[in-house]
């Protein structure tokens, strides 16, 4: 059945490293979701898209973070410079976006961490 | 603006007790309302969801209804198992003015089924 890829599953890095995150997101889905979780935080919402075009990237560090859709099947969340604060669990989801249909499907996840 | 709120964790409860896990939202409009489910070691799980007041969904034994007097979305399950023990999330979608279909989560209940 459809679902949401992501890699690399695991990351481990270093301080000051570029760190480069991509999801696939299910074919026909026009919403894109980036999360971070972490246990202190629990789940935050980094940024989002729709139709490729990013509706909302508030939730994100804008210094360090960027988030893109080069095309319809790949979303890429970059960090640059990487800190240790950044280490966590990054998901992406994807969906239809309306009305009736606004479920969110959620890859397995990247574990980033950063030493 | 809207929000989520649930009962904090964890639950513990022995194999075959009777769960609940309490969800109520406060939103402008009428949302739709959702349960996730997040396995150790894995993406959240879309659980069951309800698109209108009085709406129950239900799947693998859960259920949870819609209420809209109460603005409660409570998570019911007759007989746990050991291998529903994972972290439950309660979401609501942002309707907003332009239904982007991006979701509000609750911070999420851990549950432990003891055999």
């Amino acid at each position: 059945d459809a679902r949401v890829t992501q890699t690399p599953r695991h990351k481990v890095t270093e301080m000051g490293q570029e760190v480069t995150m991509r999801c696939q997101p299910i074919l026909g889905h026009n919403t894109v979701f980036w999360y971070r979780q972490t246990m202190m935080q629990g789940l935050e919402l980094l940024a989002y898209f729709r139709n490729r075009a990013p509706l909302d990237d508030s939730g994100m560090p804008k210094d360090r973070f960027s988030a893109e859709m080069p095309d319809a099947t790949l979303a890429t969340l970059k960090i640059q410079p990487s800190e240790p604060r950044d280490s966590a669990v990054y998901f992406c989801a994807s969906g239809l976006g309306y009305r009736g249909q606004d479920e969110q499907y959620f890859g397995p996840g990247t574990r980033l961490t950063v030493t | 603006g809207d929000s989520v709120t649930q009962m904090e964790g964890p639950v513990t409860l022995s194999e075959e007790a009777f769960l609940t896990i309490n969800c109520t939202y406060t939103a402008t409009g009428y949302p739709s309302l959702f349960w996730y489910v997040q396995y150790p070691g894995e993406g959240l799980q879309l659980l069951l969801k309800a698109t209108k007041a009085d709406d129950k969904g239900s799947n693998k034994g859960f259920e949870a209804t819609y209420r809209k007097e109460t603005t409660s979305f409570h998570l019911e399950k007759g007989s746990v198992q050991v291998s529903d023990s994972a972290v439950y999330f309660c979401a609501l979608s942002d309707l907003g003015s332009s239904n982007t279909g991006k979701l509000i989560f609750g911070q999420g209940t851990t549950l432990q089924v003891k055999p």
